[in-house]
């Protein structure tokens, strides 16, 4: 049973870029959240999506966006990037109200922006 | 606002030994989650325990048990027979799905180094 996969596992970007990333859920799981990690931090929540759409967001510029598509999947996409979001950013999934349970979390994606 | 405050950034302990992680939080919630994760250096968060707030049974999952205490908003986590492979980053995060929200709140974490 896959858990949570994400890609790529390490992106170098520089100011001013766009970057996409990309996460797969757990097999049976139906939403996906999206987290910041700055270095020395505990996660930050970006944003959930649930049948395609947005369910909430968390205190994050409109720079970040995302979609999710009908096999769940979903991407992060952060745009005229800033030195301020290297990160390592981690995809959740779980079922939609079920997150009480626990999220399921991938290994993440650093982000190194110069 | 909900907050998660962790006060030791970091601790240590002998292997084999028992050692607490400290964790408090603040909500006007009434129907609230709280977990411990753990991340290793392989980055991926990794839920040890998870405590349901109108449960008054403290959460055991083998060698990990929380000192779940409502009133005072604490929930410590206690780690017996401690291992090697228990050094990671360990993070406390509390969800309360009153509302909608299904967004964890994370502590800043604390370093657990277990010794040989």
């Amino acid at each position: 049973d896959a858990g949570v996969t994400q890609s790529p596992t390490h992106l170098i970007k520089t100011r001013g870029q766009q970057v996409t990333l990309r996460c797969s859920p757990k097999s049976g799981h139906d939403t996906v959240s999206w987290y910041q990690q700055a270095l020395g931090q505990g996660p930050q929540f970006i944003f959930q999506y649930y049948e395609e759409e947005e369910r909430q967001r968390g205190n994050f510029p409109d720079r970040f966006s995302g979609h999710q598509f009908p096999n769940y999947s979903s991407e992060l996409n952060v745009n005229a990037l800033l030195l301020g979001d290297s990160a390592l950013y981690l995809c959740a999934s779980s079922l939609v109200g079920g997150p009480h349970y626990g999220y399921t979390f991938g290994s993440g994606t650093r982000l190194t922006v110069v | 606002a909900q907050t998660v405050t962790q006060s030791q950034p970091e601790m240590s302990v002998q292997e084999a030994e028992t050692v607490t992680l400290s964790c408090t939080y603040d909500t006007s919630e009434n129907n609230y989650y709280l977990f411990w994760y753990k991340q290793p250096p392989s980055r991926q968060m990794i839920l040890v325990i998870r405590q349901e707030a109108y449960k008054q049974q403290n959460a055991t999952e083998n060698r990990f048990s929380v000192n779940f205490q409502k009133a005072a908003k604490s929930f410590s986590l206690k780690i017996s027979d401690s291992q090697l492979g228990d050094t990671a980053m360990y993070f406390c995060a509390f969800i309360s799905p009153e509302g909608g929200s299904e967004k964890l709140v994370f502590g800043k974490g604390t370093k657990l180094t277990v010794n040989p």
